[in-house]
């Protein structure tokens, strides 16, 4: 099983819709959780974070994490073309030591159609 | 402006040679981070350091090897011992006090 798993997409939706990007994480003692863009060719860039259960808003964006699950989202609203990219599910698990040793999904690449 | 900067941003190297990608940042972050990502995957982490002249191994490190002489600096050297080395790799930081990872824009490395 992989530590972090995404669906690889492509998700498509329609301009102005809600896209809705989901993951997954094998180690119930992560704390950490982190959703990056990533646009072809690019490094990625912090989107969001969140270490708490329940929903984090920011501008159009929205974590959300479900611990018991292990589960964590990302929504987007009003989706725009310049939304597509890959986005990427990173968590720090535990025994990490301070450090940032996050671990990354392979990323569900998101289409958003005019 | 402070950042993250990553030289060169293409890299060609023939087989047998060592070949060394430079990360330097000036937002005073006290830990630095590489990572690999190959075609349609995750990144993977290589090494990391929280302090300067100390550094551990992360879950790819074989076939590479880091230095950190300054807090600034992170450099990178891909040895011959890395048998697929063609990949984009990414160096990041972070402060102590928090754990989101800033990257530089990487550096495409190619074996000819």
């Amino acid at each position: 099983q992989k530590e972090v798993e995404q669906n690889s997409g492509p998700l498509s939706v329609p301009e102005g819709a809600i896209a809705s990007l989901n993951c997954t994480y094998s180690d119930r003692g992560s704390q950490s959780f982190f959703w990056y863009r990533q646009y072809s060719g690019k490094s990625p860039e912090l989107i969001m974070f969140i270490y708490s259960n329940g929903d984090k808003e920011d501008g159009r964006f929205t974590a959300q994490l479900n611990k018991a699950s292990q589960y964590v989202s990302l929504l987007i609203r009003d989706s725009q073309p310049s939304d597509s990219a890959t986005y990427l599910c990173a968590v720090n698990p535990p025994g990490s030591g301070g450090y940032n040793k996050l671990i990354f999904g392979a990323g569900t690449r998101l289409a958003v159609h005019p | 402006d402070g950042g993250i900067t990553q030289s060169p941003k293409y890299l060609f190297r023939k087989e047998g040679q060592n070949v060394t990608l430079s990360c330097e940042q000036n937002l005073n972050h006290d830990a630095m981070y590489w990572y690999r990502q190959d075609p349609g995957q995750g990144l993977r982490l290589i090494y990391y350091s929280q302090i300067v002249n100390d550094f551990q191994k992360g879950d790819i490190a074989e076939g590479y090897s880091v230095s950190r002489e300054k807090k600034e600096s992170f450099p990178l050297t891909v040895t011959s011992a890395q048998k697929n080395p063609t990949a984009f790799y990414l160096c990041a930081s972070t402060t102590a006090t928090r754990t989101e990872a800033f990257f530089g824009q990487g550096t495409r490395l190619t074996v000819v």
